[in-house]
């Protein structure tokens, strides 16, 4: 069965500190990876990857996969309050199954 | 299992039937959502209920229709189906509003 584990389930930090969040994944024939932030509504895209060891970026935010091991790392430098939210990873199946499998999520608190 | 299950997992249908989607969650959440996954991996929020009543509702066609008939279950009717709804349509439950969301399985439906 396809599963996806993100640690760590919930994260305190003071604004400016730097955050890694994890995302493990069990899902045969993996297609990509992506990354959501989830404020108040419904979760907003961030990332895709597909290929290993290419680090994408936007802004402070920065996410690398490893297909090799399975995982991939979101990364937030210099964080800001309005960076509290909760962060999702999900995976894509083969294709032809064109859904996701998400993970349970890390909750960020950034305080002042 | 505790989970968010959803069926069917696939559904292919002519235009114009009327197909209904449900879901289920014995989480013992109280806020249950659906969102339309489009092509280019965004989740759209189409409804939530929060103890069985409508607290979100977005734009979308009166051709949707949710129900809640106990906050376990949410289903999603949809009349006169077109093309354009062709997607991929997770359902999703929380612990109140703002906390973490978890979601189902998907449902891929195809309109032919």
């Amino acid at each position: 069965e396809d599963k996806v584990v993100q640690s760590p389930l919930s994260l305190v930090v003071h604004e400016g500190d730097t955050v890694t969040l994890n995302c493990s994944y069990e899902v045969t024939n993996f297609r990509s990876l992506l990354w959501y932030k989830q404020e108040k509504k419904a979760p907003t895209f961030l990332f895709m990857l597909t290929s290993s060891g290419i680090e994408k970026k936007s802004g402070r935010l920065s996410s690398i996969l490893d297909k090799k091991e399975l995982f991939s790392i979101l990364n937030i430098t210099a964080t800001q309050t309005g960076d509290s939210a909760i962060y999702l990873c999900a995976v894509e199946p083969p294709r032809g199954a064109q859904k996701l499998v998400f993970g349970q999520g890390t909750r960020l608190t950034i305080n002042p | 299992d505790t989970a968010v299950s959803q069926t069917p997992k696939y559904l292919v249908t002519q235009m114009g039937n009327d197909k209904s989607i449900k879901c289920e969650q014995n989480l013992g959440h109280d806020t249950m959502y659906w969102y339309k996954q489009d092509s280019k991996k965004f989740l759209k929020i189409m409804f939530s209920y929060n103890n069985k009543e409508l607290i979100i509702n977005e734009t979308v066609p009166n051709r949707f229709s949710p129900k809640s008939p106990d906050k376990a279950h949410l289903n999603l009717h949809i009349n006169s189906l077109e093309l354009g709804d062709s997607a991929v349509y997770f359902c999703a439950s929380s612990h109140g509003t703002g906390n973490t969301q978890y979601f189902g399985p998907g449902t891929r439906l195809l309109v032919l």
